[in-house]
């Protein structure tokens, strides 16, 4: 069963970038598994940050963006600001209908 | 306004069963494809199943955890999507959100929790 990996941590300084993975146990991850990037902070429901890779959902700033970066999907955060901190998933459509969430990354944000 | 809003979550006995609702509002539910996607208390995310839209075929797919047991419907004169849970089991414990994606807005309720416990 392949599973999708994340970081489980990673810390960033303020005004700094920040990229985040989202990669597969066997094989990797293309356009087709329609990455998705979700940001949650503690206590609230999920927010969409980016679908199909690299279309910011609505509302979304544009310092949020979303790439395939060698093997895996990338969510990069150009700035982080104190209010990034947050639990990072990323979702991959697997095919035949079945779509899975990585573990998650915490970040933060000192 | 645009939005989802789950309702339904309750506390219900292991082999129990519980229909969860999400009402949509401020767009065309009937075109949207809709998840359920849950979370248990202290983990991530857990994608649970999808529903397309009739237009689309109206099919339904499901995680393997809960597949046989759960079954996503639709009512798109009331613009409400179902979750119906059976067979329930402590590990179904969780608070359930449904999502869609609508004119590039992303959408998610606030969940319902679920407990399932003797």
């Amino acid at each position: 069963q392949t599973v999708v990996t994340q970081e489980p941590s990673f810390s960033v300084s303020p005004g700094e970038t920040v990229t985040l993975t989202c990669g597969l146990s066997s094989g990797s991850v293309s356009p087709t598994y329609y990455p998705s990037w979700y940001q949650q902070t503690p206590g609230q429901a999920p927010r969409t940050l980016i679908y199909s890779t690299n279309t910011r959902s609505s509302g979304v700033p544009d310092r949020f963006s979303g790439s395939i970066l060698g093997n895996k999907a990338a969510l990069t955060i150009t700035g982080a600001q104190a209010d990034d901190e947050s639990d990072y998933y990323c979702g991959l459509y697997m095919g035949s209908g079945i779509s899975v969430f990585g573990g998650g990354t915490k970040l933060t944000v000192l | 306004e645009v939005q989802v809003v789950e309702s339904g979550g309750d506390l219900v006995k292991p082999g129990g069963s519980l229909r969860l609702s999400c009402a949509a509002s401020g767009f065309i539910f009937s075109n949207a494809w809709v998840s359920w996607v849950r979370q248990a208390p202290g983990k991530g995310l857990e994608w649970v199943g999808r529903i397309k839209s009739k237009t689309d075929g109206g099919t339904t797919d499901y995680a393997a955890p809960v597949k046989g047991r759960f079954i996503i419907s639709r009512d798109d004169s009331k613009n409400t999507l179902y979750l119906q849970m059976n067979s329930l089991k402590t590990e179904d414990t969780a608070v359930y959100y449904c999502t869609t994606v609508w004119q590039q807005l992303g959408l998610w309720g606030q969940g319902t929790l679920v407990t399932v416990s003797s």
